[in-house]
């Protein structure tokens, strides 16, 4: 079936403009996460939906950063006002919700360049 | 924090050779698991071992989890070129609260052929 998708796969984009990242994750997935991951570094959590339930913003990094997920299924990443450092793959994934966390599956990444 | 730390940084191998990766953290977790992440085909689960178990296989993939030690290894055996990646443990703590997997910083493995 599907995997996760996302797009754009690239953005380039002017420090200061708004950008929007979109995730479609894979059909009956619950949970849904954000990461970001800068060149030749781990992942960064961002944002985690569950389900119904109030999303997990702890990772955050300012109130520059929103998430929204329309219908339990597709989620937008908005970064306002973009900054230089900004700049990092964005990567969604999905996984079935299952209790005490289970297998991430990750889509391509959306590779997001401020100039 | 509950991230796991990845050891090596970086593994350079021959093909045909076993290749050993370590993973450590620091708080009590549910379960742990192993991604590969390469230019190809971007970040793959390979295997979740839970808090009672003590080793899983998949295929050429060994992964042991020493709960008392706090500590995990990946074993691939038989390397190829296409095993060519980087390598990430991620840590669900059992802390409660949202279960959301934490990821090291990685090994690098090169698998020259």
């Amino acid at each position: 079936g599907a995997g996760v998708s996302q797009s754009p796969s690239n953005k380039v984009t002017e420090k200061g403009k708004d950008v929007e990242l979109r995730c479609d994750p894979i059909s009956g997935h619950t949970a849904l996460y954000w990461y970001r991951q800068s060149l030749g570094q781990g992942l960064e959590f961002l944002i985690y939906f569950q389900g119904n339930s109030a999303p997990d913003k702890s990772g955050l990094p300012s109130d520059r950063f929103s998430a929204e997920r329309t219908g339990g299924s597709v989620s937008t990443l908005t970064i306002q006002r973009t900054q230089q450092e900004d700049s990092a793959v964005y990567l969604c994934a999905s996984s079935s919700g299952g209790a005490g966390g289970d297998e991430q599956y990750f889509g391509p990444g959306t590779r997001l360049t401020v100039t | 924090s509950q991230q796991g730390e990845e050891d090596p940084q970086a593994l350079s191998i021959q093909e045909g050779e076993n290749a050993t990766m370590n993973c450590s953290y620091k708080t009590s977790i549910n379960n742990l698991q192993w991604y590969r992440q390469n230019s190809g085909r971007g970040l793959v689960h390979l295997i979740l071992i839970r808090s009672n178990e003590r080793e899983k296989h998949s295929g050429r993939l060994r992964v042991t989890l020493d709960t008392s030690k706090k500590s995990s290894s990946l074993l691939i055996t038989a390397s190829r070129a296409a095993d060519t990646a980087s390598y990430f443990c991620a840590t669900v703590g059992s802390a409660g609260g949202s279960y959301i997997p934490t990821f090291g910083r990685g090994t690098s493995l090169i698998v020259h052929p």
